[in-house]
C-alpha cells in the first residue's frame, strides 16, 4: 500500500524557518517525482512545488509565491521528500499535502495525497 | 501564470441528478487537466487526468471533456458520497495551477 507521512508541522512565526518532512512507502521512491500542495483554512488548493527524480537530476520547480523562500529537496536513501520554508509569512499559513506523481498519458498524474500537516505562521 | 476560474463555485443538487462543472484556462493547455474530489478534513483524491482519462479505480460516473481552454467534469447519478469539493488542475504549464473549487451540496 502506497503511504505518505507528512511530519514537522507546527508553529513559526513571521521570519523564522521551518522544515516539513514526508516519509513514503510501499513503491519505488526513486521513480517518482513528488510535489508540494498546500491549502489555507477553508481556501482552495495551492501548488507549491516539485521534485523530479534522479533520472531528471533531481530538479525543481515552484511556485511564484513560494519562489526564493521555499524549496524541495528529496533522500532517495530515506525514501523522503522535504520542504524546507524560509522567511515564513503569516499567508503561509496551511496544511500542506506531500504528493506522489505518476507518469501516466501525457505527462505526471498527482496520486495519492498524504494526509497533510498543518503549519502556522503567527505571532 | 494560467488563471483557473471553475464554475459555479458552488451549487445544490439531489441524489440521482447530474451535474457538471466548469473549468476555464486562461490559454490553452493542450490536455493538460486533471480533476480532484476533497471531502471535509480529508486530502484530495485524484478522478481524471489528461482531460477525460478515469484514474485508477474511479467509478465511470465521473467524467471529463473538453479542449483548448474549456473544460467539464460531469457527475451522474449522485450519490451521497458525491458530495465533496471538486478542484480542476491545469499541468500544461508550470506554476501548475488549481481551480479555485466547486462545493456539491444536498439540496
Amino acid at each position: 500500500e502506497v503511504q505518505l507521512v507528512e511530519s514537522g508541522g507546527g508553529l513559526a512565526q513571521p521570519g523564522e524557518s521551518l522544515r516539513i518532512s514526508c516519509a513514503a512507502s510501499g513503491f519505488t521512491f526513486s521513480d517518482h517525482y513528488m510535489d508540494w500542495v498546500r491549502q489555507a483554512p477553508g481556501k482552495g488548493l495551492e501548488w507549491v512545488g516539485r521534485s523530479r527524480d534522479k533520472a531528471n537530476r533531481y530538479t525543481t520547480e515552484y511556485a511564484a509565491s513560494v519562489k526564493g523562500r521555499f524549496s524541495v529537496s528529496r533522500d532517495d536513501s530515506k525514501n523522503s521528500v522535504y520542504l524546507q520554508m524560509n522567511s515564513l509569512k503569516t499567508e503561509d499559513t496551511a496544511v500542506y499535502y506531500c504528493v506522489r506523481c505518476v507518469r501516466l498519458g501525457i505527462d505526471y498524474v498527482p496520486d495519492p495525497w498524504g494526509q497533510g500537516i498543518l503549519v502556522t505562521v503567527a505571532s | 501564470d494560467i488563471q483557473m476560474t471553475q464554475s459555479p463555485s458552488s451549487l445544490s443538487a439531489s441524489v440521482g441528478d447530474r451535474v457538471t462543472i466548469t473549468c476555464r484556462a486562461s490559454q490553452g493547455v493542450g490536455e493538460g487537466l486533471a480533476w480532484f474530489q476533497q471531502k471535509p478534513g480529508k486530502a484530495p483524491k485524484t478522478l481524471i487526468y489528461d482531460v477525460s482519462s478515469l484514474y485508477s479505480g474511479v467509478p465511470s460516473k465521473f467524467s471529463g471533456s473538453g479542449a483548448g481552454t474549456d473544460f467539464t467534469l460531469t457527475i451522474s447519478n449522485l450519490q451521497p458520497e458525491d458530495f465533496a469539493t471538486y478542484y480542476c488542475q491545469q499541468y500544461y504549464a508550470y506554476p501548475l495551477t488549481f481551480g479555485g473549487g466547486t462545493k456539491v451540496e444536498i439540496k
